[in-house]
């Protein structure tokens, strides 16, 4: 199984400040034949089911305010969110789908300082 | 407006056995990979099987092999997920949610539904 270890767990951040959301993969979800990234992020507020964000590591969807940022390859990733706002406290997950079974990482918690 | 609404879940003994739902809508029902993810508070989410469009392909997460059915109808334009031989730790809110591809992102996911398993 491709274990993700995201880190940290939570972090508090000021209104207007940028936060960074780390992902690391047990192994590589770059695919070779078509150099992709096989990795999501989703952010889920209470109450509600998770949200795509980005997909193939740095992918806005659509709808998605460009403060939100992924980067990253191979094992590493990143989720940045440039200027935080009060509508983005959440927990933020990341996700492999390179391979069965399809996992998660624990899921990082975003409030406000 | 692409949809998916889970029902079924409820309360359950050990042992016992349930079947969920998820009814789409606003898409190609067909076309699409469904899953199945569960979330827990103590364990965060957690896949647990996808069906493909035409329901030739299924894969399940190692806990749930044995004991859990994904199936679909597309005339019906929703999924199910049997689960048999419940436990414990099977307890948590069910979320269905669909993939472009066997090996996608997941978007949407539907509101879920709690499924319970207690003595």
């Amino acid at each position: 199984d491709i274990v993700m270890t995201q880190s940290p767990d939570s972090l508090a951040v000021s209104l207007g400040e940028g936060a960074t959301i780390n992902c690391k993969s047990s192994q590589s979800v770059l695919y070779s034949s078509d150099n992709k990234n096989y990795l999501a992020w989703y952010q889920q507020k209470p109450g509600q089911p998770p949200r795509l964000l980005i997909s193939w590591a740095s992918t806005r969807e659509s709808g998605v305010p460009d403060r939100f940022t992924g980067s990253g390859s191979g094992t590493d990733f990143t989720l940045t969110i440039g200027s935080l706002q009060a509508e983005d406290v959440a927990v933020y997950y990341c996700h492999q789908y390179f391979g069965i079974p399809l996992t998660f990482g624990g899921g990082t918690k975003v409030e406000i300082k | 407006e692409v949809q998916l609404v889970e029902s079924g879940g409820g309360s359950a003994q050990p042992g016992g056995s349930l079947r969920l739902s998820c009814e789409a809508s606003g898409f190609t029902f067909s076309s699409y990979w469904m899953h199945w993810v569960r979330q827990t508070p103590g364990k965060g989410l957690m896949w647990v099987s996808r069906i493909s469009g035409d329901g030739s392909s299924i894969s399940y997460a190692d806990p749930v092999k044995g004991r859990f059915i994904i199936s679909r109808d597309n005339a019906k334009n929703t999924v199910y997920l049997q689960m048999n031989s419940l436990r414990a730790e099977d307890t948590a809110v069910y979320y269905c949610a669909r993939s472009a591809t066997a090996y996608n992102s997941f978007d949407p996911w539907g509101l879920g539904t709690l499924v319970t398993v207690s003595s």
